[in-house]
């Protein structure tokens, strides 16, 4: 069962450009995380964000987690190549110690 | 720390073979995941394990799958026999705690032919 859908599901776009990716559950989560992963290698977590409303700034990129707790969006402002990548958001139900995770956003920064 | 290490980096055999794949965690988690991760499918979680011992395998796809953690610094995914729908990037993954950042390997690239 999929339970977190992301959109976009791929993104192409210039260095320097602005865009956001979305994260959405009908299911309410105690946590969300968001990964990134790069190619030939495993996800490697950006964030974790627990409180509804919550909003956490990494550098150029902003975490925001949604007031009941079903979604989450990261925005990435002025992008750059090194931003390229497959982001995944990954939920923790408020039972049991895993995570699932979304379908993934597959982002492109062109030079 | 060398992170998590999965072994092989890259499996190719033949359909109704068995395979083996194997993951060091990170000394001292507690939790470790295993996952496959396709185009079609994303990455779907298979079995994860607490101690040792396996907490949720509703995952795990069919009996063809098993998985064991022997000891604290081992684990195996075993499916036997092979398909080829089973080809993916098998990854594990480790955790501290539950409900704690992941730390994932770099995966095991399977090719079922």
């Amino acid at each position: 069962t999929q339970l977190l859908e992301q959109s976009p599901q791929f993104l192409s776009i210039q260095e320097g450009e602005n865009l956001t990716v979305y994260c959405n559950s009908s299911s309410v989560f105690s946590s969300l995380q968001w990964y990134r992963q790069e190619p030939g290698e495993g996800p490697v977590l950006l964030v974790t964000v627990v409180t509804g409303g919550e909003v956490k700034k990494l550098k150029r990129l902003t975490f925001q987690f949604g007031d009941a707790r079903k979604d989450s969006s990261l925005h990435i402002t002025a992008a750059q190549p090194g931003d390229t990548g497959l982001y995944l958001c990954a939920g923790a139900p408020t039972t049991g110690n895993q995570f699932y995770f979304g379908t993934g956003t597959s982002l492109t920064v062109i030079p | 720390d060398a992170g998590v290490i999965q072994s092989p980096r890259h499996e190719v055999t033949e359909m109704g073979q068995e395979v083996t794949l194997r993951c060091k965690p990170i000394s001292g988690h507690d939790y470790l995941f295993w996952y496959r991760q396709t185009m079609m499918r994303g990455l779907e979680l298979l079995i994860y394990f607490n101690n040792n011992v396996p907490i949720d395998d509703s995952g795990m796809p069919e009996d063809r799958f098993s998985a064991k953690m022997p000891n604290a610094s081992f684990s195996t995914l075993k499916i036997q026999p092979s398909e080829p729908r089973d080809s993916a990037v098998y990854f594990c993954a480790s955790s501290p705690s539950g409900g704690e950042t992941q730390y994932f390997g770099p995966g095991t690239r399977l090719l079922v032919l």
